[in-house]
């Protein structure tokens, strides 16, 4: 079984540029999630899609931040314009429906903003 | 508001020897308890969760957690490390309803192995 997949793997970028990540979840896997992952932190869940509905996106910065899920499968989740806090690590997990925690991660973007 | 606290930011241990990883949560209600592990330029790999029943939980690779309700803890476990245990460690913590998915991660303990 693929895992799930995401790219770039590394980027970097000049503050005030817009960047795009890709992810394409585990086959059959409804729910899709989001996560940053700042430097000596855990994780941040940014947005929760259900197929491709958002069930929560409460903690992503709307004002530059997007994502969207058009077909229930691939996600892009695009940063414009880009600042130098947003310099992280963007994950992408997917787990088969709404409601259980196995949730499978990808490996990460590593997004660097100077 | 549901929260995660690793005390330990970094912790080395010898090969062999055995190994445990403090976690303590905050969450009003039962909580969903959750260990993963991070290996450098991986995505994350879970480990173990707690969910209810027996509260010492058997993982991969060996490893297991106590949750204990009146210390607000749920301690990682391992009795020899290896070599390749070496990665960083997160604690994570999940509201217990049917729909809610969202985990709070804890800011991760790096452990590192020494030969």
């Amino acid at each position: 079984e693929a895992g799930v997949a995401q790219s770039p793997r590394y980027k970097i970028i000049e503050k005030r540029q817009s960047v795009a990540f890709w992810c394409n979840p585990i086959s059959g896997h409804a729910t899709l999630y989001w996560y940053q992952q700042i430097l000596g932190q855990g994780p941040k869940l940014l947005i929760q899609f259900q197929n491709n509905g958002v069930v929560d996106d409460s903690q992503l910065p709307k004002d530059r931040f997007s994502a969207e899920r058009l077909k229930g499968v691939d996600s892009t989740l695009k940063i414009q314009p880009a600042k130098l806090e947003d310099s992280a690590v963007y994950l992408c997990a997917s787990s088969f429906r709404q409601g259980t925690y196995e949730q499978y991660f990808g490996p990460g973007t590593r997004l660097t903003v100077t | 508001a549901q929260s995660v606290t690793q005390p330990d930011i970094h912790i080395t241990v010898s090969e062999g020897a055995s190994l445990e990883l403090r976690c303590n949560y905050s969450y009003g209600a039962t909580p969903y308890l959750f260990w993963y592990v991070q290996s450098p330029g991986q995505g994350l790999q879970l480990l173990l969760k707690y969910f209810s029943g027996d509260t010492l939980v058997q993982g991969i690779k060996g490893f297991e957690a106590e949750f204990k309700r009146s210390q607000s803890s749920f301690n990682l476990r391992k009795p020899s490390v290896h070599w390749s245990d070496a990665a960083e460690y997160f604690c994570a913590v999940g509201p217990y309803t049917g729909t809610a998915s969202k985990l709070t991660f804890g800011t991760g303990t790096r452990l590192q192995v020494t030969l």
